[in-house]
């Protein structure tokens, strides 16, 4: 069962190119998410969709834009990329519209970022 | 706005050993939930235990437990017998009530490093 799967799992880009991070699962989930990983800091939340035809901003959003493209699928794009946006990726999903109560977001192995 | 606060950036603990890791949080809402993730060296994301605020007992997941005070809104992770494969980030997070659904807010961790 490959859960949720992250692609590419590196990348480098050059400041102002723009890129797309996809994210797929197949659990069934309804809800999927977005964050970002920076040291010292945890986890930010970009953006998430509690189920399908819905997004909504996270912790961090600006500079993203997300796409949920079917139940199973939920990208996240960088339009003109900087180095502030230098980072390791996560995207995860759970069960339940929003997350049921006791319901692990269950996460992919990450996509490291580097814009130069 | 929920917020998650883990004071210990790093710890150390002897094989065999248990060990607490602190997280307190802040919250308003009478419904919540808190959860502790672990981040090995090779950077997956893997839950590990959940207490729900109304919860009567504290959480128990094998070696781990969960010392939840609510009054003095802490969720603390004790970890039992630790073990050279323990060593990890370790993070704290709680659910929190989004426009469309319910999100993760996350600590920025405690780095745990087991010494045999």
């Amino acid at each position: 069962n490959a859960g949720v799967t992250q692609t590419p799992k590196f990348q480098v880009l050059k400041t102002g190119q723009s890129m797309t991070l996809q994210c797929a699962q197949d659990m069934n989930h309804n809800s999927m998410y977005w964050y970002r990983q920076d040291p010292g800091m945890g986890l930010r939340l970009i953006y998430y969709s509690a189920s399908e035809g819905t997004t909504d901003k996270g912790e961090v959003p600006n500079g993203y834009n997300v796409s949920r493209l079917n139940k199973r699928e939920f990208s996240l794009r960088l339009e003109s990329a900087a180095p502030s946006q230098t980072s390791v990726y996560f995207c995860a999903s759970s069960e339940l519209p929003g997350g049921a109560s006791n319901q692990p977001q269950h996460f992919g192995d990450g996509t490291r970022l580097s814009i130069l | 706005a929920q917020k998650i606060t883990q004071t210990q950036p790093g710890m150390f603990v002897q094989e065999k050993e248990a060990v607490t890791l602190d997280c307190t949080y802040d919250t308003s809402d009478q419904s919540y939930g808190l959860f502790w993730y672990k981040q090995p060296s090779s950077g997956e994301m893997i839950f590990l235990i959940y207490q729900g605020s109304y919860d009567e007992q504290n959480a128990t997941e094998g070696r781990y437990s969960l010392n939840f005070q609510k009054a003095r809104k802490s969720a603390n992770l004790v970890i039992s017998a630790s073990q050279l494969g323990d060593s990890a980030m370790y993070f704290c997070a709680m659910r929190e009530v989004g426009r469309y659904g319910n999100k993760l807010v996350f600590g920025a961790g405690t780095i745990l490093r087991v010494k045999s």
